[in-house]
């Protein structure tokens, strides 16, 4: 079956604009999370959604949010778009989360949305 | 709080030579541990996971041991091939926390 499909692959913006990444879980998948990746902070939890709610919130300010929608599909978006906000950004799913909270569950990572902020 | 910590890398090593990269964690109360390994252009794939003291994961060749005396989980393998080059990730989660928590990773590099 398809894997997590992330889109944009890449893209380029500038200091002040806003910018919305999409993810499509793998068919089934009702747990969506976003991850930040950087040379400097690694790998950094955003946000996690199950079934159109938020379930945890990553230390980021309030310029990065997130949704999903009823089929599962998650966005994030950044506004007032600062240097520091160039990375990679991975969305992973999962049917359940890390199931009941004990940590089970396989997360399926995307290929990820490289983000250049000039 | 909770963190991750891994060796430094790069790590190179010719290939079928024996392979360790050290993870020590610090949580909370009882996380699961996960290696994720990431290759070139993709995603992280989920290498091997543990879930309680004890356990032993492993997949493809690789080991890892959950030691909750010594907050570990050091990833092992004993013969590397060339196709093992990516980078390396251990990471903890938490009951009820829905997240992962990521070491800074681990590049490794087998030379044929």
């Amino acid at each position: 079956k398809a894997g997590v499909t992330q889109t944009p692959r890449y893209l380029i913006k500038t200091r002040g604009q806003q910018v919305t990444l999409s993810c499509s879980p793998i068919s089934g998948h009702r747990s969506v999370s976003w991850y930040q990746q950087t040379p400097g902070q690694g790998l950094q939890f955003l946000f996690e959604y199950f079934s159109e709610t938020q379930r945890n919130k990553g230390n980021f300010p309030g310029r990065f949010s997130g949704r999903q929608f009823s089929n599962s599909r998650s966005e994030m978006n950044v506004s007032t778009l600062e240097l520091g906000d160039s990375a990679l950004y991975l969305c992973a799913s999962s049917l359940l989360g890390l199931a009941g909270g004990l940590g089970t569950g396989e997360l399926f990572f995307g290929e990820g949305s490289r983000l250049t902020v000039l | 709080g909770n963190s991750v910590t891994q060796m430094e890398g790069p790590v190179t090593l010719s290939e079928e030579a024996f392979l360790t990269i050290n993870c020590t964690y610090t949580a909370t109360g009882y996380p699961s541990l996960f290696w994720y390994v990431q290759y070139p252009g993709e995603g992280l794939q989920l290498l091997l996971k543990a879930t309680k003291a004890d356990d032993k994961g492993s997949n493809k060749g690789f080991e890892a041991t959950y030691r909750k005396e010594t907050t570990s989980f050091h990833l092992e393998k004993g013969s590397v091939q060339v196709s093992d080059s990516a980078v390396y990730f251990c990471a903890l989660s938490l009951q009820g926390a829905q997240k992962l928590v990521f070491g800074q990773g681990t590049r490794l590099t087998i030379n044929p």
